[in-house]
């Protein structure tokens, strides 16, 4: 099946610097997400852009979106050892009340944040 | 904590046997999703339910099926277990009509021998 992609697939920083991964996807979106994963455990919402929307925060995140180049990026600010996981970005191509959810996710980017 | 919980969390079966996986979904919440997640990889979308019917299916052959019970509660069946299917399996569930935003329980991780 298709999948966005990431980049990079990994990155590796020291503590208080800012972390920005990129995702690209290949169909017109309702929506985009981004999630965290830790350890191959479940994955955890961190926040969701629109496709009307071009930039979001939340809290040390920040999502932009550009629709033209189907693209995004998160930026975590500050960052912490404690960030360290893998995050994917994950597109929601349908609009409509019950299409919702079903998500094509990217590749992943693996972050380590060193103390 | 999402408060979606999956079962078994792990599972050894060998090729050619059947497989269920089952999940409770957040309450309140009527859609359920599973999504099938290889070593070192992205979640693929296997399907969804919602009010206890299919709502939409990605890529996965008809030996993948699932059900949805009036609690919202959800199974996934695999049959003909192949090796390729050894992966963590991940539910997750949503509330519909509404964005699209999923609440991951901590997933299955099964092993095919």
């Amino acid at each position: 099946s298709q999948q966005g992609e990431e980049d990079p697939q990994a990155l590796s920083i020291q503590e208080g610097e800012n972390a920005t991964m990129n995702c690209s996807y290949k169909t017109s979106i309702n929506n985009l997400q981004w999630y965290r994963q830790n350890s191959g455990r479940g994955l955890v919402h961190l926040i969701l852009i629109r496709s009307n929307e071009r930039e979001k925060h939340s809290g040390r995140l920040r999502v932009t979106l550009d629709t033209s180049k189907k693209s995004s990026s998160l930026l975590i600010t500050a960052s912490r050892a404690a960030d360290t996981a893998s995050y994917f970005c994950a597109s929601d191509p349908n609009a409509g009340g019950t299409s919702y959810g079903k998500l094509t996710f990217g590749q992943g980017t693996i972050l380590t944040v060193h103390p | 904590e999402t408060g979606v919980t999956q079962s078994p969390t792990h599972l050894i079966k060998t090729r050619g046997q059947q497989v269920t996986l089952r999940c409770s979904s957040q309450s309140g919440h009527n859609t359920v999703s599973w999504y099938q997640q290889a070593l070192g990889q992205g979640p693929q979308f296997i399907f969804q339910y919602y009010r206890e019917e299919e709502n939409g299916r990605g890529n996965f052959p008809p030996r993948f099926s699932g059900l949805q019970f009036p609690n919202y509660s959800s199974e996934l069946n695999v049959n003909a277990l192949e090796l390729d299917d050894s992966a963590l399996y991940l539910c997750a569930s949503s509330l519909l009509p509404n964005t699209g935003e999923l609440f991951f329980g901590e997933g299955s991780r099964l092993t095919v021998l």
